[in-house]
C-alpha cells in the first residue's frame, strides 16, 4: 500500500504557482520522500526528492515539514505542458517504488 | 540523465498468441529492473522485480508463467505475454535502478508500451 495521501485533483492557473501537498505521517527515518509526475500515455518522470531539507532544481521545489509528515510540492510558474498526475512517494533509496492514485493537475489557461 | 528505452511503443496482437516487450538501459548497468502494469484511469501496479541473472520476484497477483520476464544483462530486461488475452491489454511500463555511481539507487522509466490484444 502506499504510504503517502494527496488530493485527487488540483487545478492551477497558468503561470501561477503550483502548490501539491502530500501527507506521509508514517514515514521512516530512512525514507526519503520522491516526487514524479505521468503526463497522459507517457512513462513517469522524476522531479525532485529530498531527505528532511528543502531542496530545488530546474523543475520546482520540495518543503519538507519539520516533522517530516507532511511535503510540497512547488512548480513556480505552472505551464500548460505541467498538466500531469503528480505522484509522492515514500522509499528508502533501494526499496521498490510503489504508486499511490497521485494528484491530478489541470493548469487552466 | 539516465536513459531508459522499450521496445516497441505499440504493438497489437491477437488473442491466443505471445508478444515481447524489451526494456533497456543506455546509458548505465541496471541491476534491477521494474516492470508496472498501468489500465485507464489508473495507477501504476508494480507486476515484478529482476534481478540481473536471476529469476524475477512477481508481486502477489501476478502470474509468473504468464508474465515471463527474464533479466539476462545488465542492460536488458524483457517482458513476455503469453497467451495474451483482451484482458491483458494494457500499458506496460519498465524502469531500471542504476546500481552504481552517481545517480546509484535511483529509478529510471522508460516510455512505456501499449498492448492492445484483439
Amino acid at each position: 500500500d502506499a504510504k503517502t495521501t494527496q488530493p485527487t485533483s488540483m487545478d492551477c492557473a497558468e503561470g501561477r504557482a503550483a502548490n501539491l501537498p502530500c501527507n506521509h505521517s508514517t514515514i521512516s527515518g530512512n525514507e526519503y520522500v520522491y516526487w514524479y509526475r505521468q503526463i497522459h500515455s507517457q512513462g513517469p518522470q522524476y522531479i525532485i526528492h529530498g531527505l528532511k531539507n528543502n531542496e530545488t532544481n530546474e523543475m520546482a521545489s520540495l518543503i519538507i515539514t519539520e516533522d517530516r509528515k507532511s511535503s510540497t510540492l512547488i512548480l513556480p510558474h505552472a505551464t500548460l505542458r505541467d498538466t500531469a498526475v503528480y505522484y509522492c512517494i515514500v522509499r528508502a533509496r533501494d526499496d521498490k517504488i510503489i504508486f499511490g492514485k497521485g494528484t491530478r493537475l489541470h493548469i487552466l489557461p | 540523465g539516465a536513459v531508459v528505452s522499450q521496445h516497441p511503443s505499440w504493438v497489437i496482437c491477437k488473442s491466443g498468441t505471445s508478444v515481447k516487450i524489451e526494456c533497456r538501459s543506455l546509458d548505465f548497468q541496471a541491476t534491477t529492473m521494474f516492470w508496472y502494469r498501468q489500465f485507464p484511469k489508473q495507477s501504476l501496479m508494480l507486476m515484478a522485480t529482476s534481478n540481473e541473472g536471476s529469476k524475477a520476484t512477481y508481486e502477489q497477483g501476478v502470474e509468473k508463467d504468464k508474465f515471463l520476464i527474464n533479466h539476462a544483462s545488465l542492460t536488458l530486461s524483457t517482458l513476455t505475454v503469453t497467451s495474451a488475452h483482451p484482458e491483458d491489454s494494457s500499458f506496460y511500463i519498465c524502469s531500471a535502478v542504476n546500481g552504481r555511481g552517481r545517480g546509484a539507487y535511483e529509478q529510471y522509466f522508460g516510455p512505456g508500451t501499449r498492448l492492445t490484444v484483439t
